[in-house]
């Protein structure tokens, strides 16, 4: 199947500090992603559609002003969680389709704490 | 009636034995129905799917059965193995590149 990577895989931060996660479709051109957040023993929940050259669509509940995406390149889609807080502590896991196929892909995740 | 439901939350099957885990959903629109295994700190991998135009698909020990009328869908795990202990999550999906709605996922324990 297709490789997608995230980077970093886990990160620690301050509280009121940004972090930026990067996600990489390897071997694959991606025109969409998607991000996902997991808490402990619960589902994945979208948080937005990443989309080259365009704008992030963003689910109902989810403050654009604070996860920011930017679709940069065919491969690359990172998302910045600004003035992060306690409570966005959570595994952050990204996604990409193969073009022309249904399948999707997961990167292996970012576990960001906030202290 | 974007959801898919998802059960058992849990399930601990012997070694050898056979695993079950049903989803049911609403929308008619899906098309594409994937399941997908996560282990603890890993991203989740694409197991096995199917696409609403036949009724079971079958990989190695891994099969999905498709009940189109029903709005149901399940995945057998044949001769569990602890190595399949994980959760396990089934989706559904409307069309190509589209975005996954997750059921609520099943974590599975075998026992050796």
């Amino acid at each position: 199947g297709a490789v997608v990577s995230q980077h970093p895989s886990w990160v620690i931060c301050k509280s009121g500090t940004s972090v930026k996660i990067e996600c990489r479709s390897l071997d694959f051109q991606a025109t969409t992603m998607f991000w996902y957040r997991q808490f402990p023993k619960q589902s994945l929940m979208l948080m937005a559609t990443s989309n080259e050259g365009s704008k992030a669509t963003y689910e109902q509940g989810v403050e654009k002003d604070k996860f920011l995406i930017n679709h940069a390149s065919l491969t690359l889609s990172t998302l910045t969680v600004t003035s992060a807080h306690p409570e966005d502590s959570s595994f952050y896991i990204c996604s990409a389709p193969t073009q022309g196929s249904y399948e999707q892909y997961f990167g292996p995740g970012t576990r960001l704490t906030v202290t | 009636q974007q959801q898919v439901k998802q059960s058992p939350q849990s399930l601990i099957v012997q070694k050898g034995g056979i695993s079950i885990i049903n989803c049911a959903y609403e929308n008619t629109a899906f098309d594409y129905f994937p399941w997908y295994q996560q282990f603890p700190g890993k991203g989740p991998a694409l197991l096995i799917a199917i696409r609403p135009d036949v009724s079971e698909k079958k990989e190695g020990r891994f099969t999905i059965s498709f009940n189109k009328s029903a709005k149901q869908f399940s995945l057998h795990i044949m001769d569990s193995q602890p190595g399949d202990s994980a959760t396990y999550f089934c989706a559904a999906s409307v069309n190509q590149g589209g975005k996954l709605i997750f059921g609520q996922g099943t974590e599975l324990s075998v026992k050796p």
